[in-house]
């Protein structure tokens, strides 16, 4: 079955680096998601991306975040200048757009990000 | 404001017990509903779905929920829970673009033998 898949699987920064986390979405799917998750909070929506742009995008991604599907199967998120309260795990999602809306959300395992 | 609720933070119940996750939205409109599971350092698996029809819908792992338009409620439920169940559970819900996911702060289900 098909998944999607996110490296690397911890990655660990000096406050004030950029990170670049990855993501391979499910082949043929159309829409891309970045979520993240701080330690015992819950799950937070980031971005949707489709058709090479952000569509929605909510209050935690601001200036210092940046998505990218750089080539046909990755999708990046980047942090410019990370801060200590980045430290999340981070979720990419994909969902194949053929359903009318009516399709899942499929998860990869998660980036879990340290900064120091 | 829109939003998730899922009351219980924590719930334990013995193996072989029933079990009901509850969840609460706030939305304009009835929106998509999910739930996933999620085990310690593992990512989010999808256990069910809800977007129109049949209110009672059928998941893996044997759970299943129940939409309650009245009651503004999307409730999961499995009738004998097994050790194997032990994880955070998240109900979720999207807008009709199903772009917009969010989540409510989970319920951490605890298995006793």
């Amino acid at each position: 079955e098909p998944e999607v898949t996110q490296t690397p699987s911890h990655q660990v920064t000096q406050m004030g680096q950029e990170v670049i986390l990855r993501c391979v979405p499910i082949s043929n799917h159309l829409y891309f998601y970045w979520y993240r998750q701080i330690l015992g909070q819950k799950v937070e929506f980031l971005v949707s991306f489709y058709n090479n742009e952000i569509s929605e995008k909510s209050e935690i991604f601001d200036d210092q975040f940046s998505v990218e599907r750089p080539d046909g199967s990755n999708f990046t998120l980047k942090i410019r200048s990370t801060k200590l309260e980045d430290s999340a795990m981070y979720f990419c999602a994909s969902r194949s757009g053929r359903g009318g809306g009516s399709d899942t959300q499929y998860f990869g395992p998660g980036t879990r990000l340290t900064v120091l | 404001a829109q939003s998730v609720t899922q009351p219980d933070i924590h719930i334990t119940v013995s193996e072989g017990a029933s079990l009901e996750l509850r969840c609460n939205y706030s939305y304009g409109a009835t929106p998509y509903l999910f739930w996933y599971v999620q085990s310690p350092g593992q990512g989010l698996q999808l256990l069910l779905k809800y977007f129109s029809g049949d209110t009672l819908v059928q998941g893996i792992k044997g759970f299943e929920a129940e939409f309650k338009r009245s009651q503004s409620s999307f409730n999961l439920r499995k009738p004998s829970v097994h050790w194997s169940d032990a994880a955070e559970y998240f109900c979720a819900v999207a807008l009709y673009n199903n772009n917009d996911m969010r989540f409510g702060a989970g319920t951490r289900l605890t298995v006793k033998p």
